[in-house]
């Protein structure tokens, strides 16, 4: 059954506190995404990678890290540096083509 | 960089058409696609458009004029479970997408 999974569903947080989203993917895509959102608001980039071992900032990384060791997983580190981390957190990946993104169910993320 | 522009509220009846409009501002432009989102899901893909001209995917149809930098979605027949939030997003030449602040649709009886 392929497809993206995040987890947890939901998350709290602790001021001070360092939380990680998990992401992991069956697709075989090589190209993975955070986005971030807010209520009614549209997605930010946060941070992408284009293959294993390397990823870039999007337009919003600060308070953000990630990693990519394997293909299938692309973790999210909300850094207590992340002020305001309260929002839906979004992962997708793009086949080859990359006209197309494919998201997982998301995470929502709250602080307590 | 990126901007888009759509508006942020439409209210329809079911079995009518909707249009969904777009106009963009793009340092690189390489095409634009429409997303769906549910409340509390996830966007889903409906379509994308490269060149100018209407793409037909059953009852929605997108739009494109590169020239305008302007783009629509046509919803067409609406049921009640198009109502959504639909988002335009202008894919860039480094296959990055930016998204636009999101159309809630609400289609009523």
């Amino acid at each position: 059954d392929g497809g993206i999974t995040q987890s947890p569903k939901y998350l709290f947080r602790k001021e001070g506190q360092n939380v990680t989203l998990s992401c992991e993917q069956n697709l075989n895509h090589d190209a993975m995404y955070w986005y971030r959102q807010d209520p009614g608001q549209g997605l930010r980039l946060i941070y992408y990678s284009q293959i294993v071992n390397d990823f870039q900032k999007g337009d919003i990384a600060e308070g953000y890290s990630v990693s990519r060791e394997k293909k299938e997983s692309f973790p999210l580190t909300v850094t207590s540096a992340q002020k305001n981390p309260t929002a839906f957190y979004l992962c997708a990946t793009t086949s080859g083509t990359k006209e197309t993104q494919y998201f997982g169910p998301g995470t929502r993320l709250l602080v307590l | 960089g990126q901007s888009l522009e759509q508006p942020s509220e439409v209210t329809a009846v079911e079995g009518a058409i909707v249009q969904i409009n777009c106009t963009y501002q793009t340092s690189g432009f390489y095409g634009l696609s429409w997303y769906q989102q549910h409340d509390g899901g996830a966007p889903t893909f409906l379509s994308y458009n490269a060149l100018d001209g209407l793409e037909e995917t059953g009852r929605f149809s997108s739009f494109l004029s590169r020239s305008d930098s302007y783009g629509y979605l046509l919803l067409q027949e609406l049921q009640m479970k198009d109502s959504a939030s639909y988002f335009c997003a202008v894919q860039d030449a480094g296959n990055m997408l930016t998204f636009g602040g999101g159309t809630r649709l609400m289609v009523k009886p």
